[in-house]
């Protein structure tokens, strides 16, 4: 599976948009590119994935390069309760886990 | 609402005095795993179920065993606690083939 290189650490304003980026450059053509975060020490939440289309949810936005080498999670208004580890993991389906690295500290500041 | 329950959330134990953490899904998920949290190592599966009677070993499977009786609960049990087991443990669900899972609250285990 693909391996994914994140910034360990990013500030934001709060209410600016924030975005995380995740470089996959060994992606393979049927991996996708998931998002997770975990807030403190709570258990992760899923956020949004894709394959090579951009997706929108009601939590964030994830933009794919067209060579799918990297990919941007975009939390359009960050508030204080975004602060969190933001974990970007590329998979196949039919994968029986996920692989979370060490993922991007967000801090969203007042 | 749709969640996965772990119990206890903190518990402290000895060496060697068996354990068990509930998990229990509301949600009809075939899917079912858990996972070890530790500093600068990040989460690692232990075990997962794909179904009732079907698990199967993760990335760091020692020391622990798992039971699928039912679909919505997936214990995890430790025979024989050992401090190296110190860690936070959280239980997931998911459809079968999907990577969207849900996640407990997670369970602070401290062995002494």
């Amino acid at each position: 599976d693909a391996k994914t290189t994140q910034p360990p650490s990013m500030d934001c304003a709060e209410g600016r948009a924030a975005n995380l980026p995740c470089n996959h450059s060994t992606i393979s053509g049927n991996e996708y590119v998931y998002w997770y975060r975990q807030i403190h020490s709570q258990g992760p939440q899923y956020i949004i994935h894709g394959l090579k289309n951009n997706e929108t949810n009601e939590m964030a936005s994830l933009i794919i390069t067209e060579d799918r080498k990297s990919s941007t999670l975009i939390l359009p208004h960050a508030t204080l309760r975004d602060t969190a580890v933001y974990y970007c993991i590329v998979r196949s389906p039919g994968a029986n886990n996920l692989f979370f690295g060490t993922g991007t500290r967000l801090t969203v500041i007042p | 609402e749709a969640q996965v329950t772990q119990n206890p959330r903190y518990l402290i134990t000895v060496t060697g005095k068996k354990l068990t953490v509930t998990c229990s899904q509301n949600m009809n998920h075939e899917y079912m795993s858990w996972y070890r949290q530790d500093p600068g190592l990040g989460l690692r599966q232990i075990y997962y179920s794909m179904n009732v009677e079907v698990t199967d070993k993760g990335d760091v499977p020692e020391g622990y065993k798992v039971s699928r009786k039912e679909k919505r609960n997936f214990p995890l049990i430790l025979e024989s606690p050992s401090p190296n087991q110190t860690s936070l443990y959280f239980c997931a669900s998911s459809l079968p083939g999907r990577l969207v899972a849900f996640f407990g609250q997670g369970t602070r285990l401290t062995v002494v």
